[in-house]
This record gives C-alpha cells, structure tokens and sequence, in this order.
C-alpha cells in the first residue's frame, strides 16, 4: 500500500523567512496531494491540494510543488507569520469513483518566531 | 462557511465498554471517512462510506467497529467493545464529488 514520509518534524524559521516541508510517496498510482494545517485542538484545515496532472499550484504565499518521476511533492510557505504555526500534514490519494482515502505523512509542527 | 461537526469532543470510557462518536456532515456531502489519530503518531485512515456502504476499510476497522448513517444526517462509529489501544483522536472527514476531504475538530476517546 502507499506509503508517505514527510520531513522535517520539525522546523523553525524567523518571521518573514521561507518554510519548506517535504514529502514522498510510494505508489504511482497516488494522483491527488492535498496538505492540511492543524492547530491545537482542531481538526486538519485544507490549505492547498494538487492533482498531479499539474506540476505547481500557487495560493498567495503558498505553493505546493509535485515531482511525479521522483514521487515527491513539496510545500513552500513565503514571508511566515506567527499565525503559520502550527502542524502541517502531507497526504497522498489515488482518486476513483467512492473511496479516495487518504494517506497521512507523519506531520511537521512549523514554529515562526517573531 | 459550513463545517464538519464531532460530537462529543471528548469520551472517557472503561475497557470493554461501547462508544458512539457522531458526525453531522455539511449539508451536500454524500461521501464520509472515518481516521483517527493516537497521540504522537499518524492520522490513518479507518472507513469510507458512501450510499449507506461501506466502500473501502482498512486493517485497523475490524468487526469491533461499525459505522452507520441512521437517519440521514449523523454518521456515527461505534466502537463495541474498547480496548485501552482505542485510545485516540477520532476524526470525521466528508467531501461531495469533489476529492476535497473537510474534516471535523475530532473526538478524543480515553480508554481506561
């Protein structure tokens, strides 16, 4: 079955700086890379998603990356802010017609110092 | 802007004892998935449900869990009989054709 590594754990970045956070998956048939941010006590909030018919996908300040070859796709925030921290999940899908599970990487908590 | 709502937010239990989380979706969704997460580690991912089936599960979703769509509106999971290893943070998710999955604010279960 799939399987998706995410990295760092954990990373800190000064305010204004770039974060970027890194995944891989294992199954060529995964075609669907959403990421979720989660904040203490609330469940994951979709902040951006690609189909990996699209190779970037730009929303503001961030930016989700997908190299189908080499099976990694990456998340770039520009210009943090202390409201960026927070935990932020990568996932992999395959999407069909009733199931479109999703396959979590194991989170990366995001610290923006001010 | 609708949400995914999780009732109750937080279950303490004993062992052996049955649970019920709910989950009211947004209004047009048609599909549903359970995920939980213990403490520390990934979310995975439980059970999808779609036209009152249960279309895909995984290894963790066995005949102590059940899922249902009683009247129209709430999904639930039961879980029969707890185990401590139950212990967790339980999330809904549902999304309409779309492939975007929402997710409610969880249930965190305590098995004792």
């Amino acid at each position: 079955g799939e399987n998706v590594e995410q990295h760092p754990s954990t990373l800190s970045v000064q305010e204004g700086d770039s974060a970027v956070i890194k995944c891989t998956y294992s199954d060529s048939a995964s075609n669907y890379f959403p990421w979720y941010k989660q904040e203490l006590g609330k469940g994951p909030q979709l902040i951006i998603d690609i189909r990996s018919n699209v190779g970037e996908k730009k929303d503001q300040r961030i930016a989700v990356t997908l190299n189908k070859t080499a099976k990694h796709f990456s998340l770039h925030i520009t210009e943090t802010q202390p409201e960026d921290s927070a935990v932020y999940f990568c996932a992999a899908s395959t999407i069909m017609e009733y199931g479109n599970k999703l396959v979590f990487g194991a989170g990366t908590i995001l610290r923006v110092k001010s | 802007e609708p949400e995914v709502t999780q009732t109750p937010s937080h279950q303490v239990t004993q062992m052996g004892q049955e649970v019920i989380l709910r989950c009211v979706p947004i209004s047009n969704h048609l599909y549903f998935y359970w995920y939980r997460q213990i403490l520390g580690q990934k979310v995975e991912f439980l059970v999808s449900f779609y036209n009152n089936e249960i279309s895909e599960k995984s290894e963790i979703f066995d005949d102590q869990f059940s899922v249902e769509r009683p009247d129209g509106s709430n999904f639930t999971l039961k879980i029969r009989s707890t185990k401590l290893e139950d212990s967790a943070m339980y999330f809904c998710a549902t999304r309409t054709v779309r492939e975007t999955q929402y997710f409610g604010p969880g249930t965190r279960l305590l098995v004792l």
